[in-house]
């Protein structure tokens, strides 16, 4: 059994740049979500997928989408970057309502 | 306010101490999580509580429904369990409410 994991671990990008960021899922999870921490705070929900549909969303602009595939895997896209988008960003899959499983996180930097 | 805090912020303590990290939240919830996540990034579902309490090792983790309140203890505490111990609950959406974390440094 695979776990979470995440691409790129490290992202340099500059403002107005677009940047996408891939999430393979635990073998067997249907739901992902996905999670932005700034340095020294608690994760933020971003949103989740469930079985490819979006199944709730957090406080974040609509520059912020995603997309989960039919193998579960998902992605984050963040159009026109901004400085307070470096963050480190959070995957995590889970089946259903269980306990959600974290990948190791994409460490963003905008400049 | 937050939905969920926890306290300590911060907190050091002597390997072997026993130590506790409390967690309340305002809502109500179907499950409590504590997690923990070392420098680099990486989270670890330590576990997953509705009531009672469980425990794995040296950790303990009880909930109390009726107070909205979660504890974490660490007995004999060692070096390694240095790490950021953060509290999150979830509800009938699923998606995680993530305490602050309460950043725990265990001395040699």
């Amino acid at each position: 059994e695979t776990g979470v994991t995440q691409s790129p671990t490290h992202l340099i990008k500059t403002r107005g740049q677009q940047v996408t960021l891939r999430c393979s899922s635990q073998s067997g999870h249907n739901t992902v979500s996905w999670y932005q921490q700034a340095l020294g705070q608690g994760p933020q929900f971003i949103f989740q997928y469930y079985r490819e549909e979006e199944n709730g969303r957090g406080n974040f602009p609509p520059r912020f989408s995603g997309l989960q595939f039919p193998n579960y895997s998902s992605e984050l896209n963040v159009n026109a970057l901004e400085l307070d988008d470096s963050a480190l960003y959070l995957c995590a899959s889970s089946l259903g309502g269980a306990a959600q499983y974290f990948g190791p996180g994409t460490r963003l930097l905008v400049l | 306010k937050n939905e969920v805090e926890q306290s300590p912020q911060n907190l050091t303590a002597q390997e072997g101490e026993f130590i506790t990290i409390n967690c309340s939240y305002s809502v109500g919830i179907s499950a409590l999580h504590w997690l923990q996540q070392h420098p680099g990034g990486g989270i670890v579902s330590l576990f997953m509580l509705s009531s009672g309490k469980k425990k794995h090792g040296r950790l303990i983790a009880t909930i109390n429904i009726q107070e909205k309140h979660s504890s974490l203890h660490i007995t004999a505490s060692h070096p390694r369990d240095s790490a950021v111990y953060i509290c999150a609950t979830t509800s009938g959406t699923y998606k995680y409410i993530f305490g602050t974390g309460t950043r725990l440094k265990v001395l040699a």
